[in-house]
């Protein structure tokens, strides 16, 4: 059975800072990894998928990486903004197409 | 692009009555997923369709829950009867098939009292 942890659970950086989200899954053998940022009582927005034979991902300030053999991926955000603030989500598709979420990290960037 | 829709946004039931969420994935979507979120946890998947058909419904309590999506397209999931830890928020999400990027709708949120 697949488990996907996220660690931390919950960070709270000051404006400016780069920093890493940390997603790790225990079952090797998955199809892709998607990263979701969740706003206080909204649903879910997409913001990087990765393939399972793709190494990383961008789009803008976000970086997200994939290391299959480890079972670890991570989210990079760059120069981060109180808009960043969020439920930060990863989301593993394994074997049957089964999909399998993480608690997430809930991030907080101080002005 | 319209994105994916759901109905109610909220809703508020007394335990052992029964509730019903409606979702209609982005045009062309054939794949479509509910979720169910609880304050404080991810998302966990009830029930994957492919078209009009059931690709993974491990993770439904099919005693109370059930699910259909009967032209492939809309999609409808029913508790009956509900019961207190079913409080939580329900998530529907679609892809197209062989991208498997999901994009998700804003959810019911249900309290069972």
């Amino acid at each position: 059975k697949q488990e996907v942890t996220q660690i931390p659970a919950a960070l709270s950086v000051p404006e400016g800072e780069n920093l890493v989200l940390n997603c790790s899954f225990t079952d090797s053998a998955i199809y892709n990894l998607q990263w979701f940022r969740q706003d206080p009582g909204k649903g879910l927005t997409s913001l990087l998928l990765i393939q399972s034979s793709q190494r990383e991902q961008t789009s803008g300030r976000l970086n997200a990486s994939l290391d299959k053999s480890s079972g670890r991926s991570t989210l990079y955000i760059a120069a981060s903004q109180p808009g960043d603030s969020a439920t930060y989500l990863c989301a593993v598709r394994g074997g049957y197409q089964k999909v399998t979420f993480g608690t997430g990290t809930k991030l907080q960037v101080i002005p | 692009e319209a994105g994916v829709a759901q109905s109610p946004r909220y809703k508020i039931i007394e335990k052992r009555q029964s509730v019903a969420f409606w979702c209609n994935p982005i045009s062309g979507h054939a794949t479509l997923y509910w979720y169910q979120q609880i304050l404080g946890q991810g998302p966990k998947l009830l029930i994957q369709f492919q078209n009009n058909g059931v690709v993974d419904d491990s993770q439904l309590p099919k005693d109370r829950f059930s699910a259909e999506r009967l032209k492939g397209v809309d999609s409808t999931l029913k508790i009956q009867p509900a019961k207190l830890e079913d409080s939580a928020v329900y998530l529907c999400a679609s892809s197209l098939a062989g991208s498997y990027e999901q994009y998700f709708g804003p959810g019911t949120r249900l309290t069972v009292t």
